[in-house]
Order: C-alpha cells, then structure tokens, then sequence
C-alpha cells in the first residue's frame, strides 16, 4: 500500500462550480499535511498547509479527519487558472511522503 | 529575491555517461532535497541533506550520487548505474521543521539519447 494515496482524476469542472477531492495516507503518526499544486511540467508550490482545526485560504477549503486518515480539499468558484494537479503531501517519520496527485480540468 | 535555482533546465545523457544536476539555494535554509518526478507517480526521495557535509539515502539512492560542501549548494550526479534515469528532477530546501513545507527548483528534465 503507498502511503499516500490519492485519486488521479481528472476531475472536470465547470468554470465557478465546486470541486472537492481526498487523499489518504497510511501513518497514523503523520503531523505535518500539505497540498501543493502543479502545473503541467512545473515544479510544486505550495498550495496551503492543512491544520486539525482545518484552514480556508480564499476560494480554498483543507480540511483533516485524523480518525479516518485523510485530508481534503474544496475549491470553491473554479477558475480557469485553478486547472492543475494538486499534490497530496504528508510527513512520515521526518521525511515528505508525496501522492500521484490529482488533476483538475476546469472547463469555460 | 531568494529562491532556489537548478540547471540546466534540460539535459540530455548518451548511454555510459555520468552528468551532474546543479541547485543552489540562497534561502539558508538547511535541509535540502533531490525527488524524482516520473508519469503518474508522486516525487520520490533520491537523497536529503539536514547539515553541511553530511547526507543520506532516500527510497531510490541507486545509481546517484551527491555532495553537500556549501550550505547553498547541493548537487546531483546521475551516473551509468541508473539504468533508467529519464524523469523530471527536482530539487528542494527547507528550514529544519517540515512544518513549513518545501520550496522547490524549477527542474531539470533529463533525458537519455
């Protein structure tokens, strides 16, 4: 099992609608949570980090459900310029774990 | 502007050759990081650096090589024994906590000819 998983997608969206997708991970001693975003053959930046109490950074909602063993993230109002992989990325014993990541397509 | 810079940007390998990626970072930060970027997988970890002179191996430190002799400057060398060293290399630098997450080079997209 990889230790963070998440759905590849791509997840097509209409422009200013909704979006959310998961991504799981399998140390349960995991402190640090991240989403960086990606765009196609650029590296990572960092999107926001994921708090317990959960965080909202404009149209961006991360949320952490510990028990269960994931994170989110809601995209609120689409853009076109939010079309991008978003990247999962949670530390494992000190070290960065990062997902496949997720794409988002969204359409006009 | 601080940041993190890796070149060249592309690189091309014949078959039997050793070619060294170049990141230099001016953020003082003193972790460092080299991940390997293939098609539909997440970066896996090459080799990290937390001090100057001092690294360690990641998940896939075969066929690669580094060094650490300045605080800034952290470069990859690629030798023959990576037999599949085509992929996206990406180095990375981050303050001791992880907690802040990483900031990333551009890149450099290697490729063998």
């Amino acid at each position: 099992r990889k230790e963070v998983e998440q759905d590849p997608g791509p997840f097509n969206v209409p422009e200013g609608a909704t979006v959310a997708f998961n991504c799981t991970y399998s140390n349960s001693a995991s402190q640090s949570f991240f989403w960086y975003r990606q765009d196609c053959r650029k590296e990572p930046k960092l999107l926001m980090s994921v708090y317990s109490s959960g965080n909202e950074d404009g149209r961006f909602t991360a949320q952490l459900n510990r028990a269960s063993q994931y994170i989110s993230l809601l995209i609120r109002d689409s853009k076109l310029s939010d079309s991008a992989t978003y990247l999962c990325v949670v530390d494992s014993w000190g070290k960065l774990q990062f997902g496949a990541g997720t794409q988002v397509v969204v359409t006009p | 502007d601080g940041g993190i810079t890796q070149s060249p940007k592309y690189l091309f390998r014949k078959e039997g050759q050793n070619v060294t990626l170049s990141c230099e970072q001016n953020l003082n930060h003193d972790a460092m990081y080299w991940y390997r970027q293939d098609p539909g997988q997440g970066l896996r970890l090459i080799y990290y650096s937390q001090i100057v002179n001092d690294f360690q191996k990641g998940d896939i430190a075969e066929g690669y090589s580094v060094s650490r002799e300045k605080k800034e400057s952290f470069p990859l060398t690629v030798t023959s024994a990576q037999k599949n060293p085509t992929a996206f290399y990406l180095c990375a630098s981050s303050i001791e906590d992880e907690f802040y997450g990483y900031t990333f080079g551009s890149g450099t997209r290697l490729t063998v000819v």
